[in-house]
């Protein structure tokens, strides 16, 4: 079975200063990695996906198979990036696609 | 356009009472998902439909619980005889097909359940 851990459940860093979310998952097949980020008092929206190798809001995240890692990264913490963030995996199973959640890390970012 | 809307926001019911939560997909969207997200906790799969057919209820806690989506755009979950342990967000989430890669789902504002 799949499984995301992200062990933080809250990061507190100070602006300018670099972050890394951690998440690690658990999977026997090839693993589609997403990170999602919710506002407050705003809806889950997604934030990037492995297979796109971008970069959203300064944010970056790198697969890693051998270490079964998808760490989000920024070098530079900006205020508003304060947020709870979801690393998320997704597999396909009978033609369609199923999103296993890790349990999330709520960012702060102190001024 | 609109994207997935959620109805009511806010639900507070007594323990026992049966309770209905609607979604409203983006217009013309496949795929459509529940999930359920304790507190402190990520969101959990309960089932998923494609146009009007439920392909997958395995999440679903319990026979108490049931989704319907019967013209393929709305969907209803609905909780029978609420328990305490059912309070939670139910987030609804729907993607253009049926997901292929690179594909996103687009998430509702969910709604919050309180039961007392």
């Amino acid at each position: 079975a799949q499984r995301v851990t992200q062990p933080e459940k809250l990061l507190s860093v100070f602006k300018g200063a670099p972050v890394e979310l951690k998440c690690n998952y658990s999977y026997s097949g090839s693993p589609e990695l997403f990170w999602y980020v919710q506002y407050s008092r705003q809806r889950l929206q997604l934030l990037l996906r492995h297979i796109s190798r971008e970069s959203i809001k300064g944010f970056t995240a790198d697969l890693n198979k051998g270490e079964t890692s998808f760490h989000l990264k920024k070098p530079f913490a900006q205020e508003e990036d304060s947020a709870m963030y979801y690393c998320a995996l997704r597999r396909y199973s009978g033609g369609y696609q199923k999103v296993t959640f890790g349990t999330g890390t709520k960012l702060q970012v102190i001024p | 356009g609109a994207g997935v809307s959620q109805s009511p926001r806010y639900k507070v019911a007594k323990r026992g009472q049966d309770v209905a939560l609607r979604c409203d997909p983006i217009s013309g969207h496949v795929s459509l998902f529940w999930y359920q997200q304790a507190l402190g906790q990520g969101p959990e799969f309960l089932t998923y439909f494609q146009n009007e057919a439920q392909l997958d209820k395995s999440g679903l806690p319990s026979d108490r619980f049931f989704a319907e989506r019967p013209e393929g755009s709305v969907s209803t979950l609905k909780i029978q005889r609420t328990q305490q342990e059912d309070s939670a967000v139910y987030l609804c989430a729907s993607s253009l097909y049926r997901g292929s890669k690179g594909e996103t789902q687009y998430f509702g504002p969910g709604t919050r359940l309180l039961v007392l």
